[in-house]
């Protein structure tokens, strides 16, 4: 079974742009989450999608959103891109997301670099 | 506020050494702990899950214990290995939303 995909690998862009990141699950998993990964924050959670709906968010700006097709491969969008930015993008998928020992399969990340 | 502290924030230990590494947590209510480890450049890889009712779970040479009166884990390593050398967190999920609150890790460095 292929695991979860991350698209492009690495980026840089430059203060002001828009940025799109693309995660592909594992085939059968309907719940992927978003992560974003600093040497100072740690991993921090930015949102959880489900069934092509928006299950969960975590505390960042509305520069950050995300959304999910109906094979379940995901995408981030961030917009006006502050150097704060700058973080590896962690995606990560699991089969339902809300079961008690549900584990999460995590992507290789985006690295962002913003200049 | 919903806390996961861990320590040491960096260990280094020679091969075919043992170590444990903690976690202790403050996530209200509580679901469950989950150990990841993850490698430089790479996303975390998960090595244990535990519910409230687990006081340990094994993977391997990684055994896990959890504590949920004191609210403490920690991660046993039995006779590390170079490819030990990596990032450990822990991750509580609980909280209103069973949202994931993740610790700043532990980087540990294995050396021959």
């Amino acid at each position: 079974k292929a695991g979860v995909t991350q698209t492009p690998r690495y980026l840089i862009k430059t203060r002001g742009q828009q940025v799109t990141l693309s995660c592909s699950p594992i085939s059968g998993h309907r719940s992927v989450s978003w992560y974003q990964q600093t040497p100072g924050q740690g991993l921090q959670f930015l949102f959880e999608y489900f069934s092509e709906t928006q299950r969960n968010k975590g505390n960042f700006p509305g520069r950050f959103s995300g959304r999910q097709f109906s094979n379940s491969r995901s995408e981030m969008n961030v917009s006006t891109l502050e150097l704060g930015d700058s973080a590896l993008y962690l995606c990560a998928s699991s089969l339902d997301g809300r079961a008690e020992l549900d584990t999460q399969y995590f992507g290789p990340g985006t690295r962002l670099t913003v200049l | 506020k919903n806390q996961v502290e861990q320590s040491p924030q960096s260990l280094i230990i020679l091969e075919g050494k043992n170590c444990t590494l903690q976690c202790n947590y403050t996530v209200s209510p509580f679901s469950n702990l989950r150990w990841y480890k993850q490698d430089t450049g790479r996303g975390p890889v998960s090595l244990t899950i535990m519910t409230f009712s687990e006081n340990t779970k094994s993977n391997g040479r990684y055994t896990a214990t959890l504590d949920a009166d004191t609210k403490q884990s920690s991660l046993h390593i039995t006779a590390s290995q170079l490819s030990d050398s990596a990032s450990y967190i822990c991750v509580v999920s609980g909280g209103s939303a069973r949202q994931l609150t993740f610790g700043s890790g532990t980087q540990l460095t294995v050396l021959p």
